[in-house]
């Protein structure tokens, strides 16, 4: 079974500028979960979408946005880019949820300058 | 104080050793633990899920879970440099489909030939 893939896997963006960051999930997972990791945060959650609807949401702002398909492929848009949004943003997906069992996929290394 | 504490390391071991590698929480409300080992420029690879106090054994690994003590380890034995990596603690609180999960920032693990 194919693992979860993710696309773009490098980006270098300007300040200012929007992102779209597209996953597909193992197949047969309905539950898309992003992630943000830097070194000086860590790994955090941002938000869950599970068949096709939002389910849960992290502690970020309003620029980070998503959405999900109806073959469960999901995208992540970030609007406005900030320098401090440079981080790998994974994603993760699950048969039943974040609270459960995740497979996380390689990640996108974004680089705003 | 941060709700998941993971002591960064590094941590350097001889090939062969068992490994120790803890967290510790504050909120009471977390009820599935989860750990992940996350090689350099990779995303992260599920090890253990448990949701219940007491030990889970997989191979040479094994998760220990104390609720009353608000404590988590993984033990890995007969470690191999191949175990070189980052390890993730993870736990997540909620219910009914509404969870937000909580990452500790990661255990540098070196184990040496």
């Amino acid at each position: 079974k194919a693992g979860v893939t993710q696309t773009p896997r490098y980006l270098i963006k300007t300040r200012g500028q929007q992102v779209t960051l597209s996953c597909s999930p193992i197949s047969g997972h309905r539950s898309v979960s992003w992630y943000q990791q830097t070194p000086g945060q860590g790994l955090q959650f941002l938000f869950e979408y599970f068949s096709e609807t939002q389910r849960n949401k992290g502690n970020f702002p309003g620029r980070f946005s998503g959405r999900q398909f109806s073959n469960s492929r999901s995208e992540m848009n970030v609007s406005t880019l900030e320098l401090g949004d440079s981080a790998l943003y994974l994603c993760a997906s699950s048969l039943q949820g974040v609270g459960y069992e995740q497979y996380f996929g390689p990640g996108t290394r974004l680089t705003v300058t | 104080q941060k709700e998941v504490e993971q002591d960064p390391g590094p941590l350097s071991v001889p090939e062969g050793a068992i490994v120790s590698l803890n967290c510790t929480y504050s909120n009471s409300a977390f009820q599935y633990f989860m750990w992940y080992r996350q090689y350099s420029r990779k995303g992260p690879e599920l090890l253990m899920y448990t949701y219940s106090s007491g030990n889970k054994e997989d191979g040479r690994f094994t998760a220990q879970v104390d609720k009353s003590s608000k404590y988590i380890s993984l033990f890995i034995r007969d470690s191999q440099p191949s175990d070189s990596a980052t390890y993730l603690c993870a736990m997540t609180s909620g219910s009914g489909g509404s969870y937000i999960p909580t990452f500790g920032r990661g255990t540098s693990l070196i184990v040496h030939p």
